[in-house]
């Protein structure tokens, strides 16, 4: 079976640039994570849907990022301006609804900003 | 809401020995429990995880976790580790109330030499 598929692997481009994440989560699951992680921060959550519709966006650092989740089968994280700091790995997880479900991760973006 | 904490964020352990990797949660409710490894350049994949019954738990790779209820503890164990065990291990819990979300743990840092 397909694992949650996330492109590209590798993105290195110039502060200011905008950058676009995208994630296939596992066929059949309802929710969608998009985490970050760093040395510095270890592992925080950015945002997550329920069946495509946000339900907490609290982590999401400043308005230039942004998620969206079109349909079932499809969700970006897009930064606009990209800054230096924003260089991480970025990881999206997917999940079936139920209690004690556990969620399924891609391999990561990892975003270098220069 | 929920906290999760591992004390050890780095364990050096020999090949073949035994190691154990704490855990320690605080929840206001009912919780469900989950160990992740993230070997390099991955992404998170679930080791074990409790849900109820038995408080000890056995994973993939030889591993287990023992919940303790009392102690409000989840610690990962392994008999005899070996080099490829190396990774970031991370603990994890879920209330069991419907539509909240996981809490990670920092992270331990097992590094298992030759």
């Amino acid at each position: 079976d397909a694992g949650v598929i996330q492109s590209p692997r590798h993105e290195v481009t110039e502060m200011g640039q905008e950058v676009t994440l995208r994630c296939k989560p596992i066929s059949g699951h309802n929710s969608l994570f998009w985490y970050r992680q760093t040395m510095m921060r270890g592992l925080e959550l950015l945002i997550y849907f329920n069946n495509n519709v946000p339900i907490d966006d609290s982590g999401m650092p400043e308005d230039r990022f942004s998620a969206k989740m079109p349909n079932a089968s499809f969700s970006t994280l897009k930064i606009q301006p990209s800054e230096p700091r924003d260089s991480a790995v970025y990881f999206c997880a997917s999940r079936m609804s139920g209690a004690a479900q556990p969620q399924h991760f891609g391999d990561g973006t990892r975003l270098s900003i220069l | 809401a929920q906290s999760v904490t591992q004390l050890d964020s780095q364990v050096p352990v020999f090949e073949e020995a035994p190691v154990e990797l704490r855990c320690n949660y605080s929840s206001s409710v009912s919780v469900y429990l989950f160990w992740y490894v993230q070997y390099p350049n991955q992404g998170l994949q679930l080791l074990l995880k409790y849900l109820s019954g038995s408080t000890l738990v056995k994973g993939i790779n030889g591993f287990e976790a023992e919940f303790n209820k009392s102690q409000t503890s989840f610690h990962l164990r392994k008999p005899s580790v070996h080099i490829s065990d190396t990774a970031e291990y991370f603990c994890a819990v879920m209330p069991d109330n419907y539509g909240q979300n996981f809490v990670f743990g920092p992270g331990t840092r097992l590094s298992v030499l030759p």
